[in-house]
């Protein structure tokens, strides 16, 4: 069965620290990634994907996620985070079964940026 | 534009009282759709999926159960609500042949 491990249950850094939140998955075939936002109270945002292409892939707000296939990791990276990135973030693989595509999420990475 | 409306937005119920979580999107035709549940501290747990009116697939045993009465609803119901049933709740959509999954703002609900 699928899985994705995310290491790290909580990360805290300072304001305009560079951070990177990690994300390992297991599967032998091939992948979509993505990573998923949520903050307080709300529903998940489509933050960035991997469907094929350039293995690095970047979001509109800064953060970017390389796909390492050796490695099955699919790592979120900030060079400088905002206070207003404090958010948690989950990594997510889509796989298929007889049904159709469905997602397997990560527990999830709690961000927590300080001033 | 496709939208994702859950109501209501937060639910606070008895043990053994039921439940009924609506879950509606507008904007596109024949989506898959997904419930899931995020107990506190803990990732998303996928609980039911739908491929179509009336095609339910459940991913773990519980008291709950979901219903597709039509194309873009999607229900979520209990008879007997338990203690474990507090979470926050998710509805998600996703265009056949979609890539990413797009969910609803979730509600809050607190089992006393």
């Amino acid at each position: 069965a699928q899985s994705v491990t995310q290491l790290d249950s909580q990360v805290p850094v300072f304001e305009e620290a560079p951070v990177e939140l990690r994300c390992n998955y297991s599967s032998s075939v091939s992948v979509y990634l993505f990573w998923y936002v949520q903050y307080p109270n709300q529903g998940l945002q489509l933050l960035l994907k991997y469907l094929s292409g350039s293995t690095l892939v970047e979001s509109i707000n800064g953060f970017e996620a390389e796909f390492n296939k050796s490695q099955t990791s699919f790592h979120l990276r900030k060079p400088s985070v905002h206070i207003s990135d404090t958010a948690e973030y989950f990594c997510a693989v889509r796989y298929r079964d007889n049904y159709g595509q469905n997602f397997v999420f990560g527990p999830g990475t709690r961000l927590s940026v300080l001033p | 534009s496709q939208t994702i409306h859950q109501w209501p937005a937060t639910l606070v119920q008895p043990v053994g009282s039921p439940l009924s979580l609506e879950c509606t999107v507008e904007g596109t035709s024949n989506p898959n759709l997904y419930w899931y549940r995020q107990a506190a501290g803990r990732g998303l747990q996928l609980l039911f999926y739908s491929v179509g009116i009336g095609q339910i697939s459940s991913e773990v045993p519980q008291n709950l159960s979901a219903s597709r009465p039509q194309d873009r609803q999607f229900i979520l119901s209990s008879k007997k609500l338990l203690l474990s049933d507090s979470g926050f709740y998710l509805c998600a959509w996703r265009d056949y042949p979609g890539n990413e999954q797009f969910f609803g703002p979730g509600t809050r609900l607190t089992v006393l």
